[in-house]
């Protein structure tokens, strides 16, 4: 059965103090990999898209890897307005989109 | 683009009776997608249309829910009878084509449903 599997579950930085989110995946053959951010009371919004073992993508703050098992997302010298909830999905036979329960990111002052 | 459109923002009810949640999709969207989001269990997938087609819906709960696309511009996900287990927030996404980095899942911004 295809499956997503993130972790931490919910994560308290400093600001400034980097880190990285995990997301592990496991489905049969696996068209892409996305990350998406979810801020309260809104829908998520896509950050990445990563389709092969080795690839990255950066975005500001933010860059995602990706091997064959699953797919980090560092984030460097976090800010107060990176706080959110940050989800991992990855897209499996057809169309068919899977999500990851999330990981919810608290930056402090 | 005004983006994805979901009504009602809130909804709240009481057990047994029928709600109708509506979405309009970006126009020139192919792909509509119903998620249901709760702590417990995530976003899960309901069903996915393609051309106004319902393509998979395997994620539907049981016959309690449907969901219809009449035409490009207008989804309805119907829940008939309600049970407080079907509290959630119910997000639409639509895509402009086969998945891929340039066109991802566009999200509203959900209808949260309480039932009593």
């Amino acid at each position: 059965e295809d499956q997503v599997t993130q972790s931490p579950e919910a994560l308290r930085l400093q600001e400034g103090e980097s880190s990285s989110l995990n997301c592990s995946y496991t489905v049969s053959g696996l068209r892409g990999l996305f990350w998406y951010r979810q801020d309260p009371g809104k829908g998520p919004e896509f950050l990445f898209t990563l389709y092969s073992a080795g690839e990255e993508k950066e975005k500001e703050r933010l860059k995602a890897t990706l091997t064959k098992k699953e797919s980090f997302l560092h984030i460097t010298a976090p800010k107060p307005e990176d706080s959110a909830t940050y989800l991992c999905a990855v897209q499996a036979r057809y169309d068919k989109i899977i999500f990851g329960k999330g990981t919810r990111l608290h930056i402090l002052p | 683009d005004a983006g994805v459109i979901q009504s009602p923002r809130h909804e709240v009810t009481e057990m047994g009776q029928e709600v109708t949640l509506r979405c309009k999709p970006i126009s020139g969207h192919d792909y509509l997608f119903w998620y249901r989001q709760t702590m417990m269990r995530g976003l899960e997938l309901l069903i996915y249309f393609n051309n106004n087609v319902p393509i998979d819906d395997s994620g539907m709960p049981e016959d309690r829910f449907s969901a219809k696309m009449p035409n490009a511009s207008f989804s309805t996900l119907k829940i008939q009878p309600s049970e407080p287990r079907d509290s959630a927030v119910y997000f639409c996404a639509s895509s402009p084509d086969r998945l891929t980095a340039n066109s991802p899942l566009h999200f509203g911004n959900g209808t949260r449903l309480t039932v009593t």
